[in-house]
């Protein structure tokens, strides 16, 4: 079983509309969690970082953790076609503050104006 | 700081072939991260070094890849013999020790093996 499972995608939705991205993961012990995002030809870059259970917004990004599951969500409100991009989420292992970073496959997001 | 910084950007090589990969991190980062990304395999981590020291390389697919980090600035992923399914984007990236931090990553190396 693999450490972090997303949906490939493409998910492709009209603008304005609410876009849900969804991971699991399969270690209890994992508290560190991470949605980066990337743009075409681009690199990733870190969007949100959550630890442990809960939610985080930022603007018209929330960042959801559901440790009893082992689920970890993100959410876009309003979304504009700038949205579109490929959105990892990745979690860090907490055995050591020194340890890798295993990404998701990634969901590739269009937003359709 | 300039950031991450990959060369080349583009490569194209014939089956068979050495190809060398280089990254300099981000001054002051202690790890650095190689990673692959293809389109049915997504973003996978090949090797992580801490400190110039490799610490783990599981996911580095065959004795025909490997990686060097000979000082802090300066890192190399080598493939010999290359082959048509080594093509990928490969990414490194930087970040500081700590739980949480940002990985920085470099605009990637596209490779293309004929």
């Amino acid at each position: 079983q693999k450490e972090v499972e997303q949906d490939p995608g493409p998910l492709s939705v009209p603008e304005g509309a609410i876009v849900s991205l969804n991971c699991t993961y399969s270690n209890s012990a994992f508290q560190y969690f991470m949605w980066y995002r990337q743009y075409s030809r681009k690199g990733p870059e870190l969007l949100m970082y959550t630890y442990s259970s809960g939610n985080k917004e930022d603007g018209r990004f929330t960042a959801q953790v559901d440790k009893s599951s082992k689920y970890i969500s993100l959410f876009i409100r309003d979304s504009q076609p700038s949205d579109s991009a490929t959105y990892l989420c990745a979690i860090q292992p907490p055995f050591s503050s020194a340890s890798k970073i295993i990404f998701g496959s990634g969901t590739r997001l269009s937003i359709r104006p | 700081d300039a950031g991450v910084i990959q060369s080349p950007r583009h490569e194209v090589t014939e089956m068979g072939q050495e190809v060398t990969l280089r990254c300099k991190p981000i001054s002051g980062h202690n790890s650095l991260f190689w990673y692959r990304q293809t389109m049915m395999r997504g973003l996978e981590l090949l090797i992580y070094f801490n400190n110039n020291v490799p610490i783990d390389d599981s996911g580095m697919p065959e004795d025909r890849f490997s990686a060097k980090m000979p000082n802090a600035s300066f890192s190399t992923l080598k493939i010999q013999p290359s082959e048509p399914r080594d093509s990928a984007v490969y990414f490194c990236a930087s970040r500081s020790q700590g739980y949480g931090t940002e990985a920085f990553f470099g605009q990637g190396t596209r490779l293309t093996v004929v």
